[in-house]
């Protein structure tokens, strides 16, 4: 099946840091989406993209879709406290039927430098 | 509004038992799907559901069962629990098969012993 590997898989943060991570994968994606998981809840939605190249920005977050449609990155400028949580990247191929479902990556855990 | 509603938020099973964990939306979404979460292993998707009365197998089906008889709920069944189905499940729905409209529920922590 597809996979997505996303990296780095952790990483710790220093208050107004940038931080970067990346999806790749074997397969092209027509969508590639960003979620922030908080501990004890769902994964709630920060960014999507639907155009290979497109550069799309929602606050301190930027991501882009790669012009292969094989991979994407999400950056986070001047990192905060509440920053800290789990990120994944979702891609998902033709809209509807199974190929329309969700591919996870596997997270990357950002946590507080102590 | 009330969102995906999940329940019960934590459960603890025997081997063998069986149980049902309850999702349902209020925003009348057709596509409805069940994920679980493993340490590591990000989200992977179990069944979905692209309507009422139609339902269809993910990446993990082997264990669990489902069935859509109305828009706004999607039940999942363990027939037999075994300690390899402990882990966290989501819920989601979405009105679009377009992966931004996906919402998730807050989940249910199973741990089967």
């Amino acid at each position: 099946g597809q996979q997505l590997n996303q990296s780095p898989q952790s990483m710790f943060i220093q208050e107004g840091e940038d931080v970067s991570m990346n999806c790749t994968s074997s397969s092209i994606f027509n969508t590639w989406l960003w979620y922030k998981q908080d501990p004890g809840e769902g994964p709630v939605l920060l960014i999507a993209l639907y155009k290979a190249g497109e550069l799309t920005s929602n606050g301190r977050l930027t991501a882009q879709f790669g012009i292969t449609r094989k991979d994407s990155f999400l950056n986070i400028s001047a990192s905060i406290p509440s920053d800290v949580g789990i990120y994944f990247c979702a891609g998902q191929g033709n809209y509807g039927g199974s190929q329309g479902n969700l591919i996870f990556g596997k997270g990357t855990k950002l946590s507080v430098k102590p | 509004n009330a969102g995906v509603t999940q329940t019960p938020k934590f459960q603890v099973l025997k081997t063998g038992q069986s149980m049902t964990l309850q999702c349902a939306q209020d925003m009348n979404h057709e596509y409805m799907s069940w994920y679980r979460q493993d340490p590591g292993m990000g989200l992977r998707l179990i069944h979905y559901s692209v309507g009422a009365g139609i339902t269809d197998q993910g990446e993990v089906p082997n264990g669990y069962n489902v069935s859509r008889s109305t828009t706004e709920d999607f039940p999942l069944r363990l027939l037999s629990a075994a300690p390899s189905q402990t882990s966290v499940y989501f819920c989601a729905s979405s009105y679009s098969p377009r992966g931004y409209g996906y919402t998730f529920g807050s989940g249910t922590r199973l741990t089967v012993v």
